[in-house]
């Protein structure tokens, strides 16, 4: 069982907004920066989000990061048939004193 | 731009040693400011942090993984490399290394972690069966 909790599924149609939401505790989130990727079929994952809100470049400004307390959430408006993947939160854990992920969220483009 | 490419078998006994190799190009393993990191991701399953290593041969594992693992570069071939003692069906999946930025910011006595992995390799799948 993932320390970071994401709903296992999410959907929308083209043009909609879809909100994934990533849920953790006061040794992660709480306290340490977030992390989102973007994992298309039989690829590697993809930097989406850093440092809880920054875009890298390339990313387009479609995909947008927050964070509040011990839960952060990753949103992509204007919905493309090409954001279906697996989404996935990541964050430094200082219990562990390293790197935890979520389970991953499947994203439908209907 | 750096790049990352994972090599190694595909196939592993049980009890044997899983070893993977990461050659980075466009950059430099020698630079400061980075972690070298191989995560994993079990078929159908979350990712992992395995552990990472820096330019100077510091390293960081998983509490999980520890006792079975070791990280270590070479700089003079622009490399870095995982070694798995002991597996098992378990340890059965896509085996990543990434560049892994990771910094630490403190206001007073409340220090807050920021790290992130980018970019990934392609991933290699790793298969642990007789």
């Amino acid at each position: 069982q993932s320390v970071l909790t994401q709903p296992p599924s999410a959907s929308g149609t083209p043009g909609q907004r879809v909100t994934i939401s990533c849920s953790g505790g006061s040794s992660n989130i709480g306290s340490n920066t977030i992390s989102w990727y973007r994992q298309l079929p039989g690829t590697a994952p993809r930097l989406l989000i850093h440092t809880d809100d920054r875009r890298p470049s390339g990313v387009p400004d479609r995909f947008s990061g927050s964070k509040s307390g011990t839960s952060a959430s990753l949103a992509i408006s204007g919905l493309q048939s090409e954001d279906a993947a697996d989404y996935f939160c990541a964050a430094w854990d200082d219990g562990l004193n390293g790197v935890i992920f979520g389970g991953g969220t499947k994203v439908t483009v209907l | 731009q750096v790049q990352l490419q994972e090599s190694g078998p595909g196939l592993v006994k049980p009890s044997e040693t899983l070893s993977l190799t990461c050659t980075v190009s466009g950059g430099s393993v020698s630079g400061g400011g980075a972690f070298w990191s191989w995560i994993r991701q079990p078929p159908g399953k979350e990712l992992e942090w395995i552990g990472y290593i820096d330019y100077s041969g510091n390293t960081k594992y998983s509490p999980t993984l520890k006792s079975r693992v070791t990280i270590s570069v070479d700089t003079s071939k622009s490399q870095f490399s995982l070694s798995l003692t002991s597996v098992t069906a378990a340890d059965t999946a896509v085996y990543y290394c990434a560049r892994q930025l990771w910094f630490r910011s403190c206001r007073g006595p409340t220090c807050s972690v920021g790290s992130w992995f980018d970019p990934w390799g392609q991933g290699t799948l790793v298969i642990a069966s007789s």
